[in-house]
């Protein structure tokens, strides 16, 4: 079974203080996707970043930046020098193309960012 | 860019009517997807489509239905609208494969069922 986990349900930070998100997925197949998305106060979900399983190396896009580590399990995600812009609930996904979710996205639950001026 | 449209931001209905929620994609994507978020639970899936006139059942789907009569287009139903049907609804889209490819959303309908 696939399964994500993100232990964090919420996390407060100041303005400028760098915070890290955690994700923890579960699956047995070596071929998934794992997923990135930001769920402002507004509502929609804006896609952020998406990972193969083949591809081990980390991203930095501007202040985000991201760890995929097959070893552990896991695809953090890390704000530098936070912005009152980036509260917001992060979600992480997963895809199994040859899983029992018929491939499609497995949310984890969720962590709420508030980042405070 | 992407563009995923709903038809409403935010729904009251009453309990026993049936409701429309319609989503729209200009992108010419394949795929398209109903979830509901509910504080606790998370998002969880409703039904996809992958082809016009196609649906299939994801992990919620009792209470609901769908229609997919053109390729942008991917409307909700709620045959008779229930207390415990008030949610969030997102509705999202993608390309291709329908597995591993990414999903783009709309905006969400926030439903409230009296």
């Amino acid at each position: 079974a696939q399964k994500v986990t993100q232990a964090q349900t919420e996390i407060s930070v100041v303005e400028k203080e760098d915070v890290t998100l955690d994700c923890v997925y579960e699956t047995r197949d070596t071929t998934y996707y794992l997923f990135w998305y930001k769920q402002p106060p507004s509502g929609e979900l804006v896609f952020l970043i998406r990972r193969n399983s083949f591809d081990e190396q980390n991203e930095i896009s501007g202040r985000y930046s991201w760890n995929f580590q097959k070893s552990t399990s896991s695809f953090n995600f890390t704000i530098t020098a936070s912005q009152v812009v980036d509260s917001a609930v992060y979600f992480c996904a997963l895809s199994v193309p040859a899983g029992g979710s018929q491939g499609n996205l497995i949310f984890g639950k969720g962590t709420k960012l508030s980042v405070k001026p | 860019d992407v563009k995923v449209t709903q038809s409403s931001r935010y729904l009251v209905k009453r309990t026993g009517e049936k409701v429309f929620l319609e989503c729209v994609q200009d992108m010419d994507h394949e795929n398209m997807f109903w979830y509901r978020q509910d504080p606790g639970l998370g998002l969880r899936l409703i039904y996809f489509s992958y082809d016009v006139k196609m649906k299939e059942k994801g992990d919620i789907p009792e209470g609901y239905s769908v229609s997919r009569e053109k390729k942008e287009r991917f409307s909700l139903i709620l045959e008779s609208a229930s207390t415990n049907q008030t949610s969030m609804y997102l509705c999202a889209s993608a390309s291709g494969q329908p597995t591993g490819e990414t999903q783009y959303f709309g905006p969400g309908t926030r439903l409230l069922v009296l």
